[in-house]
């Protein structure tokens, strides 16, 4: 069966700190990986997405980048955290666009 | 105006009741999904419709694509069905999400 990790679980970071985030999908190969993030008291918001090694989409302009290394391990980074970077980092994978998405657990980070 | 939007935004209901959650959309989409967020932040993905009506348990997700509109119905709430709901849509390479429909089910 497939699971997808992500770690740390959560994660308080100084403004101006770098960041790197992993996730990563076992028991399915070549799958559709996606960033979300969730603002407190907001919606999800989809920040990449990738359909293989090294193919990365961004949805919206902003602080970070996200790299796929590996067939299942998608990291999301930045060089300089701002605080409104502050939020809810959920890791997906689905076997594509137009499939289902299973989520990872998150990650809860603090930007102070 | 957002893509998607959902009603109610809160929503309390005794247990065993029936209940309903709307989600409008003014995109063209290739499918429309209904996830569940547990207070510890944990997204679980319930349906992926695209037409007509899925069941699972005492759930069902209703869509009609002329409308652009879809419903999440629990029937027999229980306590255990305290989320929130969101409803998500995606289009060619875009997903829009709504902001989530807060359920408290009480006993």
């Amino acid at each position: 069966s497939q699971t997808i990790h992500q770690w740390p679980a959560t994660l308080v970071q100084p403004v101006g700190s770098p960041l790197s985030l992993e996730c990563t999908v076992e028991g399915t190969s070549n799958p559709n990986l996606y960033w979300y993030r969730q603002a407190a008291g907001r919606g999800l918001q989809l920040l990449f997405y990738s359909v293989g090694i090294g193919q990365i989409s961004s949805e919206v302009p902003q602080n970070l980048s996200a790299s796929r290394p590996q067939d299942r391990q998608f990291i999301l980074s930045s060089k300089k955290l701002l605080l409104s970077d502050s939020g809810f980092y959920l890791c997906a994978w689905s076997y594509g666009r137009a499939y289902e998405q299973y989520f990872g657990p998150g990650t809860r980070l603090t930007v102070t | 105006k957002n893509e998607v939007e959902q009603s109610p935004q809160n929503l309390t209901a005794q247990e065993g009741e029936f209940i309903t959650i709307n989600c409008s959309y003014s995109v063209g989409i290739s499918a429309l999904h209904w996830l569940q967020q547990h207070p510890g932040g944990g997204i679980v993905s319930l349906f992926m419709l695209s037409s007509g009506k899925k069941k699972h348990g005492r759930l069902i997700a209703t869509i009609n694509i002329q409308e652009k509109h879809s419903s999440l119905h629990i029937t027999a709430s229980h306590p255990r069905d305290s989320a929130v709901y969101i409803c998500a849509v995606g289009t060619g390479n875009q997903f829009y999400f709504g902001t989530g429909t807060s359920l408290t089910v009480i006993p």
